[in-house]
């Protein structure tokens, strides 16, 4: 069956240029994450949808972060005006329900030059 | 204030042995706690997971073991397989917000034939 998928694998920017991230989750899962991992870092949560409710923006850096799911499916990160601290690779994962175990995409690792 | 530490950046065993991989938190709500491992340009699987009201939960070679009291998980491998060298990261969620997960830097196994 279908994992999660990320597009792109890799995206390089130019600084203050914008970004979207795209991530298919598992068909069905009504949970969908996003994270990101700075080198030698950990997963830092980002942002979480949760069906029709509102997600939770708390891990979002700045408001020049924001993130959509259409249709309780597709999700797009989108990043304006790139820095290069914005540089990393970007997770997103699914689960059945939130908390549940997440399944996770392969990432975009972006690069801000 | 990192709420979920793990301080072993690395760790080397050899193959057969056994392998611990220690995990500490702060936030004495989290009440979910799993453990994922992660090869090199994939994204995160998920292993195993404990809720707060066990103190043990096994699954083949993989057993985690929670100590609530010390605010303390570790994941026990058993035989260690040299496919198991990979990145572990233990992560906590509570029940109150139960999408949002926190996740420790990782921890890299090694394990040697």
């Amino acid at each position: 069956g279908a994992g999660v998928s990320q597009s792109p694998s890799n995206k390089v920017t130019e600084k203050g240029k914008d970004v979207e991230l795209r991530c298919d989750p598992i068909s069905g899962h009504t949970a969908l994450y996003w994270y990101r991992q700075s080198l030698g870092q950990g997963l830092e949560f980002l942002i979480y949808f949760q069906g029709n409710s509102a997600p939770d923006k708390s891990g979002l850096p700045s408001d020049r972060f924001s993130a959509e799911r259409t249709g309780g499916s597709v999700s797009t990160l989108t990043i304006q005006r790139t820095q290069q601290e914005d540089s990393a690779v970007y997770l997103c994962a699914s689960s059945f329900l939130a908390g549940g175990e997440q399944y996770f995409g392969p990432g975009t690792r972006l690069t801000v030059t | 204030d990192q709420q979920v530490k793990q301080n072993s950046p690395s760790l080397s065993v050899q193959e057969g042995r056994i392998s611990i991989l220690n995990c500490d938190y702060t936030n004495s709500m989290f009440d979910y706690f799993l453990w994922y491992k992660k090869y090199p340009a994939e994204g995160p699987t998920f292993l195993i997971s404990i809720s707060s009201i066990k103190d043990k939960n096994e699954d083949g070679r993989f057993t985690v073991f929670l100590n609530k009291s010390a605010k303390h998980l570790s994941l026990h491998i058993v035989p260690s397989q040299p496919g198991d060298s990979a990145v572990y990261f233990c992560a906590a969620s509570a029940i109150t917000n139960a999408g949002k997960s926190t996740f420790g830097d990782g921890t890299t196994l090694t394990v040697k034939p």
